[in-house]
């Protein structure tokens, strides 16, 4: 069955950068739009960007622009996903999720990993 | 970016009850509409996509209808495991946007 698989809880300083990975197994990795999602504490949810693993094309929200960096190794079956300059409003969840069935609805998701930005 | 309006914010409702929960898109978005369901400490997971299209596994006691900017997701018989966070989502537009979520519990 698929599966997408994130990398562990992070603590990190303001201003250091962090790099998230999502394993992915069950399905072809290069068919599938692999996107990623934000979501802080009490919030909903916001949409970072996409990465087409086939061609290593993407797509920002702009919002996270200069923020987010999406990478994926076809080798290994795995996107990452790079936050930079981080403050305290990048503490928050941060989950994969594929989408190709239907441009942009997002049929399979990681379990998430938690971001915490402190001193 | 188009806004997505959610309501309510939280909902509680009995066992066997059928709740509606509404969005609303600040433009047209054409039926491009997917709901999800996220229980407590678990990520989302998609149930309906098109407005109305039920997602493989998911119980047909959800269904979804609507067009335009205006749309729902209708659960029947309220079962204790539907006790979770629902968005709801455009896929007409990017940026993706989601809706604030509704919070359904159980009276």
């Amino acid at each position: 069955q698929v599966q997408l698989q994130q990398s562990g809880a992070e603590l990190v300083k303001p201003g250091s950068s962090v790099k998230i990975s999502c394993k992915a197994s069950g399905y072809t990795f290069t068919s599938y739009d692999m996107h990623w999602i934000k979501q802080q504490p009490g919030n909903g949810l916001e949409w970072i960007g996409w990465i087409y693993p086939g061609n290593g094309n993407t797509k920002y929200n702009q919002k996270f622009n200069g923020k987010a960096t999406l990478t994926a190794d076809k080798s290994s079956s795995t996107a990452y996903m790079q936050l930079s300059s981080l403050t305290s409003e990048d503490s928050a969840v941060y989950f994969c999720a594929r989408s190709g069935f239907m441009y942009g609805v997002m049929d399979a998701w990681g379990q998430g990993a938690s971001v915490t930005v402190s001193s | 970016d188009i806004q997505m309006t959610q309501s309510p914010a939280s909902l509680s409702a009995s066992l066997g009850e059928t709740v509606t929960i509404e969005c609303l898109a600040s433009e047209d978005i054409y039926s491009n509409l997917a709901w999800y369901q996220q229980k407590p400490g678990k990520s989302p997971q998609l149930l309906i996509y098109y407005a109305n299209s039920l997602n493989d596994g998911v119980p047909s006691r959800f269904s979804g209808s609507g067009s335009g900017t205006q749309y729902s997701l209708k659960i029947n018989s309220l079962q204790s495991e539907d006790v979770s966070i629902y968005f709801c989502q455009q896929n007409y537009d990017s940026p993706w946007t989601f809706g604030g979520g509704t919070k359904l519990e159980l009276k």
